[in-house]
């Protein structure tokens, strides 16, 4: 089958550091996203990972580990703006097909 | 560049109806894929097209169907709508089927009463 798990919620301190981790069962494995969604609003596009390793971009970073099917988003410095809910989705390699987690949803306190 | 856009943004049915929803790409974006998104199952996908060609289809009755026109813009709809059916329909649009990343619009809230 195809399973995407994922906290369904956290909570952490502005200025502090937050990891958001992801498993995932596929049948096929093409890449994996993540996601940032506000309340109300669109999913918008943070990461990609095709490849094992980190790929850091400014206050984001996000971890890939294909053998243990296992992905962390890492925010850093954390904003009040930060508060939203964070996608990990997986691209199958059959045929063209996206597949979401369920969402963390992140609550920054001051 | 513009964004993806989607038409109309809300919309009320009745249980019964039939709806048609649009979606613009991103200029130069060649595949299209539609995803529901209510609170408890979060965003499932409902189908992927690339040259006016579906490429993908999630597990959704047959009253869901869609098309894509040759300028990359797709519709989806959605026939003998049921209280079940409302929920935030997404659009995202990507440079080619199964590469890259998918950008998305601001979604269609469907109310069905």
């Amino acid at each position: 089958g195809q399973n995407i798990d994922q906290p369904t919620e956290m909570t952490a301190t502005e200025g502090a550091i937050v990891q958001i981790n992801c498993t995932y069962q596929t049948s096929g494995f093409n890449g994996l996203f993540w996601y940032q969604q506000h309340a109300g609003e669109a999913p918008t596009f943070l990461s990609y990972n095709v490849l094992d390793g980190l790929e850091e971009k400014g206050r984001f970073s996000s971890f890939l580990s294909r053998s243990k099917g296992y992905s962390y988003l890492l925010l850093k410095e954390l904003q009040m703006k930060d508060s939203a809910s964070y996608l990990c989705a997986v691209r199958d390699t059959g045929g063209f097909k996206t597949i979401f987690g369920a969402g963390t949803r992140l609550f920054v306190k001051a | 560049k513009a964004g993806v856009t989607q038409t109309p943004r809300y919309l009320i049915k009745t249980r019964g109806q039939q709806v048609t929803l649009s979606c613009s790409p991103i200029s130069g974006h060649r595949s299209v894929s539609w995803y529901q998104q209510t609170p408890g199952q979060g965003l499932q996908f409902l189908f992927e097209y690339f040259s006016e060609t579906q490429r993908n289809k999630g597990n959704f009755p047959g009253r869901f169907s869609g098309r894509q026109f040759s300028n990359s813009r797709s519709e989806m709809n959605v026939s003998t709508l049921e209280l079940g059916d409302s929920a935030l329909y997404l659009c995202a649009s990507s440079l080619s089927a199964g590469e890259g990343e998918q950008y998305f619009g601001p979604g269609t809230r469907l109310t069905v009463t």
